[in-house]
């Protein structure tokens, strides 16, 4: 079974740009959840989907969006970027509220 | 709120030595607690896991035990593997309306043969 996929793994961006990240679930999975991860604040909780519904969401700017699709793919989408943007953004898929899978994660860099 | 402290890195142990990782949570319900490994380049695996107060949970060599009257979930692992260097993450999940987990800053493990 093939596990979580994101795309990009590298992103570099400035300043100003918006950039929009993707994950693909495991087969199955409804729910799909996405964290930040940097150096100082460590790991945060961005926001889940399960069925395309929002379900909850962490404390992060109107900056940080995200989307569900019908085949459980997500997207999370970051508008005017700032330097502390740059992190690794974990995407985890669950069947429920069981389990959470992680991905690779994408890397961005902002400049 | 709810939070996770794990002991500060890095830890540099000698291959066979024992591993303590400490982890001491707040949580304002009863949370199910786990560790989490990240090997470098890659994303979390889940490690272990307890879902209630005196479970232990077990995978790989490492135990943990959920402590309720510690709030505690120190991670231990008897005899060390270089293959065992990774960061671990110490992370709680209250059930019910919330669904996220909540991590620790993670201790970064290097064993040396």
């Amino acid at each position: 079974k093939a596990g979580v996929t994101q795309t990009p793994r590298y992103l570099i961006k400035t300043r100003g740009q918006q950039v929009t990240l993707s994950c693909s679930p495991i087969s199955g999975h409804r729910s799909v959840s996405w964290y930040q991860q940097t150096p100082g604040q460590g790991l945060q909780f961005l926001f889940e989907y399960f069925s395309e519904t929002q379900r909850n969401k962490g404390n992060f700017p109107g900056r940080f969006s995200g989307r569900q699709f019908s085949n459980s793919r997500s997207e999370m989408n970051v508008s005017t970027l700032e330097l502390g943007d740059s992190a690794l953004y974990l995407c985890a898929s669950s069947l429920g509220r069981g389990e959470q899978f992680f991905g690779p994660g994408t890397r961005l860099t902002v400049l | 709120g709810n939070s996770v402290t794990q002991m500060e890195g890095p830890v540099t142990l000698s291959e066979e030595a024992f591993l303590t990782i400490n982890c001491t949570y707040t949580a304002t319900g009863y949370p199910s607690l786990f560790w989490y490994v990240q090997y470098p380049g890659e994303g979390l695996q889940l490690l272990l896991k307890a879902t209630k107060a005196d479970d232990k949970g077990s995978n790989k060599g490492f135990e943990a035990t959920y402590r309720k009257e510690t709030t505690s979930f120190h991670l231990e692992k008897g005899s060390v593997q270089v293959s065992d260097s990774a960061v671990y993450f110490c992370a709680l999940r209250l059930e019910g309306s919330n669904y996220k987990l909540t991590f620790g800053k993670g201790t970064l493990l290097t064993v040396n043969p």
